[in-house]
């Protein structure tokens, strides 16, 4: 029982490179979310979904796209990667809006 | 702006002890608030949840208090072991849209 699986751990950008942070869970769950962690800030939301094809922002959304095309996948795309983009991303999922969230181990990224 | 706001940073705690962490929230559309303990190189995990109509509510050594009126709510941590060295996070849910808004954290430190 794999739970909630992101790849990869460990990324190293240079800046105005692109690429996807992948997210997948086996739970059969309907809500995902993607978060940053960043000293100081906890954890802040990016993007969130209710349900395949069901996008939301969170509190962070700029420089971050999302889609859901299938239950299990949440893909985080960073188009432009920034310096400001260095962080630790969680991706979490959640049985129902009501039901405790389980995160993935975490993707550390940094950007130079 | 941070719609949960969590205090202290950082708490040293003396094996034994009680730890205590409290938090405070500006939205009165949260209808869930749990607290995730994160360990170095981990993702958070769920420790202990409350719903607004209880005011206090325990599991084992850990205790959540919950003021509505005042919109705060609290984690003690009884008799502290080193064990529990960890980040905690306070997080509050929309009862619209199911989101998860996490405070800061605190990081715990419990000396033996």
């Amino acid at each position: 029982n794999a739970g909630v699986t992101q790849t990869p751990k460990f990324q190293v950008l240079k800046t105005g490179q692109s690429m996807t942070l992948q997210c997948a869970q086996d739970m059969n769950h309907e809500y995902m979310s993607w978060y940053r962690q960043d000293p100081g800030m906890g954890l802040r939301l990016i993007h969130y979904s209710v349900g395949a094809g069901i996008t939301d922002q969170g509190e962070v959304p700029n420089g971050y796209n999302v889609s859901r095309s299938t239950t299990e996948d949440f893909p985080l795309r960073l188009l432009s990667a920034a310096p400001s983009q260095t962080s630790v991303y969680f991706c979490a999922s959640q049985g129902a809006k009501d039901t405790e969230a389980f995160f993935g181990q975490g993707t550390r990224l940094t950007v130079v | 702006q941070q719609q949960v706001k969590q205090s202290p940073q950082s708490l040293i705690v003396q094996k034994g002890g009680i730890s205590i962490i409290n938090c405070a929230y500006e939205n009165t559309a949260f209808d869930y608030f749990p607290w995730y303990q994160q360990f170095p190189g981990k993702g958070p995990a769920l420790l202990i949840a409350i719903r607004p109509d209880v005011s206090e509510k325990k599991e084992g050594r850990f205790t959540i208090s919950f003021n509505k009126s005042a919109k705060q709510f609290s984690l003690h941590i009884m008799d502290s072991q080193p064990g529990d060295s960890a980040t905690y996070f306070c997080a509050a849910r929309s009862s619209n849209t199911g989101k998860l808004i996490f405070g800061q954290g605190t990081t715990l430190q419990v000396k033996p």
